[in-house]
């Protein structure tokens, strides 16, 4: 079955730069999540995505945007890169009018590594 | 604010047992989740509780007591790739977005 793809997988910049992040979800699922991972801590919710219109935004730094295109897949864009900006960066889809509420499908996620 | 606690490390053998609680305090209650993360892979999920009670899913059973904000996740018959982080997760309604605890490392020893 599809899953979740997510690219670049690995990801190195230097401080300051920017990268963009792509998230293409599982299709027929309209609301895609993004969320960070530092090193040994959980999962933070950044921002949501329901039928291309941001639905909820969670600690998303000024310095991030995000967007979802009309074929659903979304892209996170991250300027004035820091180091602490290092991490996993997952995103993840539902299908928000069906199933188990909350169930979130992930993809293996981009690992962004700033120096 | 939404707080959700886990023990951060536990240990068991291979063929035993183990329970992983989770007690939560958040500002709406629409579903307590339990994903499985392997280190550095993408959370799987694992199971689903809205309502109280015993979910049972093969060797994965998990618990919810809503008015104790509290819920746990029992692994039987553990083998080693049960070796993971795992974690509670709520959904506090409003969307499907979900609230991640910080994941207890389970290492299951021979």
């Amino acid at each position: 079955a599809a899953g979740v793809i997510q690219s670049p997988r690995h990801l190195i910049k230097e401080k300051r730069e920017t990268a963009t992040l792509k998230c293409y979800p599982i299709p027929r699922h309209d609301t895609v999540y993004w969320y960070q991972q530092g090193p040994g801590q959980d999962p933070q919710f950044l921002i949501s995505f329901y039928e291309k219109m941001q639905s909820d935004k969670g600690s998303i730094p000024d310095r991030f945007s995000a967007q979802q295109f009309s074929d659903y897949h979304s892209e996170l864009n991250m300027s004035s890169l820091e180091l602490g900006d290092s991490a996993l960066y997952f995103c993840a889809s539902s299908p928000r009018l069906a199933g188990v509420a909350g169930e979130l499908f992930f993809g293996e996620g981009s690992r962004l590594t700033v120096l | 604010g939404q707080n959700i606690d886990q023990p951060t490390e536990m240990t068991a053998t291979e063929g035993a047992i183990v329970q992983i609680n989770c007690t939560y305090q958040t500002s709406g209650f629409n579903g307590l989740f339990w994903y499985q993360q392997h280190a550095g892979e993408a959370p799987t999920f694992l199971s689903y509780n809205v309502l109280d009670g015993l979910e049972e899913k093969g060797r994965f059973s998990s618990f919810l007591s809503r008015s104790k904000g509290y819920s746990y996740l029992l692994l039987k018959e553990l083998q080693m790739k049960d070796s993971a982080s795992y974690l509670c997760a709520v959904n506090p309604g409003g969307g499907n977005k979900l609230t991640f605890g910080t994941g207890t490392q389970l290492k299951v020893e021979l």
